[in-house]
């Protein structure tokens, strides 16, 4: 099956730098990589996604990469905030039937 | 759009008795749900796929006939915790598909005493 890793397991920045977190992949069929923002006691929320036929994409301070060749894709976020502290999940699928979740990046924003 | 809820949203319970979850997406139909268990600080463990008329696939090492799932219309799928222990304590999130996406219920936090 698919094996999603997710690097850093922590992070910390100022506020007012980037953060990236960086996923990889196993499985060369997954086409559909979602990023999910969860904070503490919530629901995981949806962010931003990429399909597999789209290299970049980008909503306002945040913005997800796609290497298909090197089976990896990234979370980038702009002009940290406070309120971006949180846990963030990569995922693949490759049908939309079946997710695969990263382990998790436990982002703070320092003020 | 794309709203999931998930019932009861806390619940205690004792050693050896059962707790049933509910999840319901409530403005779209939904052929397939997931069910994930999170511990504190860690990432979403698939237990798993709960199809609409038929048996739930379940992850390995998830015990089927301990966490029993049915998917009885295209809106629900309930989670069955049979003879609830300690250990099965946890956060439990369900979660619907729709299109390509994914959306996740609020959780529910299971407390066996």
């Amino acid at each position: 099956g698919e094996n999603v890793e997710q690097h850093p397991s922590t992070l910390s920045v100022q506020e007012g730098d980037s953060a990236v977190i960086k996923c990889t992949y196993s499985d060369s069929a997954s086409n559909y990589f979602p990023w999910y923002k969860q904070e503490l006691g919530k629901r995981p929320q949806l962010i931003i996604d990429i399909r597999s036929n789209v290299g970049e994409k980008k909503d306002q301070r945040i913005a997800v990469t796609l290497n298909k060749t090197a089976k990896h894709f990234s979370l980038h976020i702009t002009e940290t905030q406070p309120e971006d502290s949180a846990v963030y999940f990569c995922a693949a699928s490759m049908t939309g039937n079946q997710f695969y979740f990263g382990t998790g990046t436990s982002l703070t924003v320092i003020p | 759009g794309a709203v999931v809820s998930q019932h009861p949203s806390w619940v205690i319970c004792k050693s050896g008795t059962s707790v049933k979850i509910e999840c319901r997406s409530l403005d779209f139909q939904a052929t397939t749900m997931f069910w994930y268990r999170q511990f504190p600080k860690q990432s979403l463990m698939l237990m798993a796929t709960s199809n609409e008329g038929s048996k739930a696939t379940y992850e390995q090492g998830v015990e089927k006939d301990k966490f029993l799932i049915n998917h009885a219309s295209l809106t629900l799928s309930t989670l069955t915790v049979t003879s609830a222990h300690p250990e099965d304590s946890s956060f439990y999130i369900c979660s619907a598909s729709r299109d390509l996406g994914q959306y996740f219920g609020p959780g529910t936090r299971l407390t066996v005493t």
